[in-house]
């Protein structure tokens, strides 16, 4: 079973509405990841935080808008999205962003499918 | 620029036998990781297993091995015994060092579809 948990599984959401995905690990992790994935695509990392502080933003556009509250919470805050932004929204964590080897290995959850009418 | 190359788009095996999928990449990095991943239908990503550059021995995960060709870049995986279940998207990925061309991010593979039949 993964440790890492998203919910919820699917969303539907019309283009005004505001909505949030939850991403949650208890695997003591230190970064975590939001990726945006279209059908027969790889992900595309869109956030990454490391130790709760910001570090990477893919250069997404500010309707979504991402939050760390603590160090196993992940939330993505979704507002005035558009049909283009409906995909699979994978979470995942790894022990340290700068720690190598099997440190690095990202571990995802099972991921929520968002569908913007 | 680092990169990462699956060339089968969708390959179809023989349940119990074994299957080989192609990945080789790129990078001027001399420290790196390379992972694969599988993804069922249902959409979550599965780790599968891990190779660092500098491992001497070949990474072997139960069914999963991984043929590591440093020389060649290449990081090929193997699934021995083919079940129903191995029917999935599996994806190549490579890990840099944070300071280096991919910032630490992993960069992955278009991916192949395996298709297991009974």
């Amino acid at each position: 079973d993964t440790e890492v948990t998203q919910t919820p599984k699917h969303l539907v959401m019309g283009m005004t509405n505001k909505k949030s995905l939850k991403c949650e690990q208890h695997m003591g992790h230190r970064a975590m990841y939001w990726y945006k994935q279209k059908a027969k695509k790889p992900p595309e990392l869109m956030f990454v935080y490391s130790y709760e502080k910001l570090s990477i933003n893919e250069s997404v556009p500010s309707r979504f808008s991402p939050e760390c509250p603590n160090s196993s919470l992940l939330n993505l805050h979704l507002h005035a999205l558009q049909p283009e932004d409906s995909a699979l929204y994978l979470c995942a964590s790894s022990q340290d962003q700068s720690r190598g080897g099997q440190g690095w290995t990202q571990y995802f959850g099972p991921g929520t499918r968002l569908l913007v009418l | 620029a680092q990169k990462i190359t699956q060339t089968q788009p969708g390959m179809f095996v023989q349940e119990k036998e074994a299957v080989t999928l192609d990945c080789t990449y790129d990078t001027s990095d001399p420290s790196y990781g390379l992972f694969w991943y599988k993804q069922p239908s249902s959409g979550e990503m599965i780790f599968l297993i891990y190779q660092g550059s500098y491992d001497q021995q070949n990474a072997t995960e139960g069914r999963y091995s991984l043929n590591f060709q440093k020389a060649r870049k290449s990081a090929n995986l193997v699934i021995s015994a083919s079940q129903l279940g191995d029917s999935a998207m599996y994806f190549c990925a490579m890990r840099g060092t944070p300071y280096g061309g991919s910032q630490g991010n992993l960069i992955f593979g278009k991916g192949t579809k395996l298709s297991v039949k009974p």
